[in-house]
C-alpha cells in the first residue's frame, strides 16, 4: 500500500496557485518525496522531488514540513493544461508505490 | 530532452495469444521498470530489472510474464498467454544519470485482450 494520503480531488481557478497536500507520516529518514502527474492515460510525468529542504523548479515548488510528515506541491499559476491526477510518492529507490492521487481540475 | 519510448502504442490480441511490449529506455539509464494501469485504477508495479536480471517483482508478475533486454537498447515485457484481465496500459520506466532515483516513464502501450 502507498505510504501517502492525498485528497481525492481538488478544484483550482485558472491563473491561481494550486496547493496540493500530501501526508506521509511514516516516512523514513532516507526516503525522498516525489511528485508526478498523469494527464488522461499518458505516462506519469515527473514534477519535482525533495528530501527535507523546500525545492523549486520550472514546474512547481515543493514545501516539506520540518518533521517531514507532510508536504505540499504548489503550482504557482495553474493553467487548464495542469488538469491531471497528481501523485505523491515516498521512496528510497525501490519501485514506486502509487496511490490513487489527487485529481486536480483547473477551471476557467 | 531524452525520452523513454514504447511500441506499439496500442495492441489488440485474442485471449491466449502471446504479446511482446517493447520499450527503449533513456540511453545511459541502468534500471528499468514495468508498471501497469487497469482502466480507472492505480498504477501498479510489475517488475524491476538491473544488470540483466530481475531485481524485484510484484505478485502480479507471475509465470505468464517475462522481461529481457535482448540487445542493450530494447527492454521487453512478454505475456505468454494473455487473459482478459491483462487488458491495461503498460508503462515502462527507467532510472539513471544524476537524478539517480527519478523514474522517467514512457507514454505506455494500451493492451486490449478480447
Amino acid at each position: 500500500d502507498a505510504k501517502t494520503t492525498q485528497p481525492t480531488s481538488m478544484d483550482c481557478a485558472e491563473g491561481r496557485a494550486a496547493n496540493l497536500p500530501c501526508n506521509h507520516s511514516t516516512i523514513s529518514g532516507n526516503e525522498y518525496v516525489y511528485w508526478y502527474r498523469q494527464i488522461h492515460s499518458q505516462g506519469p510525468q515527473y514534477i519535482i522531488h525533495g528530501l527535507k529542504n523546500n525545492e523549486t523548479n520550472e514546474m512547481a515548488s515543493l514545501i516539506i514540513t520540518e518533521d517531514r510528515k507532510s508536504s505540499t506541491l504548489i503550482l504557482p499559476h495553474a493553467t487548464l493544461r495542469d488538469t491531471a491526477v497528481y501523485y505523491c510518492i515516498v521512496t528510497h529507490g525501490q519501485n514506486f508505490v502509487f496511490g490513487p492521487g489527487t485529481r486536480l481540475s483547473v477551471l476557467p | 530532452e531524452p525520452e523513454v519510448t514504447q511500441t506499439p502504442s496500442h495492441q489488440v490480441t485474442q485471449m491466449g495469444q502471446e504479446v511482446i511490449l517493447r520499450c527503449v529506455p533513456i540511453s545511459n539509464h541502468l534500471y528499468f521498470y514495468w508498471y501497469r494501469q487497469i482502466l480507472g485504477q492505480k498504477v501498479e508495479f510489475l517488475v524491476s530489472f538491473y544488470n540483466n536480471e530481475i531485481s524485484e517483482k510484484s505478485e502480479i508478475f507471475d509465470d505468464q510474464f517475462s522481461v529481457e533486454r535482448p540487445d542493450g537498447s530494447n527492454f521487453t515485457l512478454k505475456i505468454r498467454s494473455t487473459k482478459l484481465e491483462d487488458s491495461a496500459m503498460y508503462f515502462c520506466a527507467s532510472i539513471g544519470g544524476f537524478r539517480f532515483l527519478t523514474q522517467y516513464f514512457g507514454p505506455g502501450t494500451r493492451l486490449l485482450v478480447l
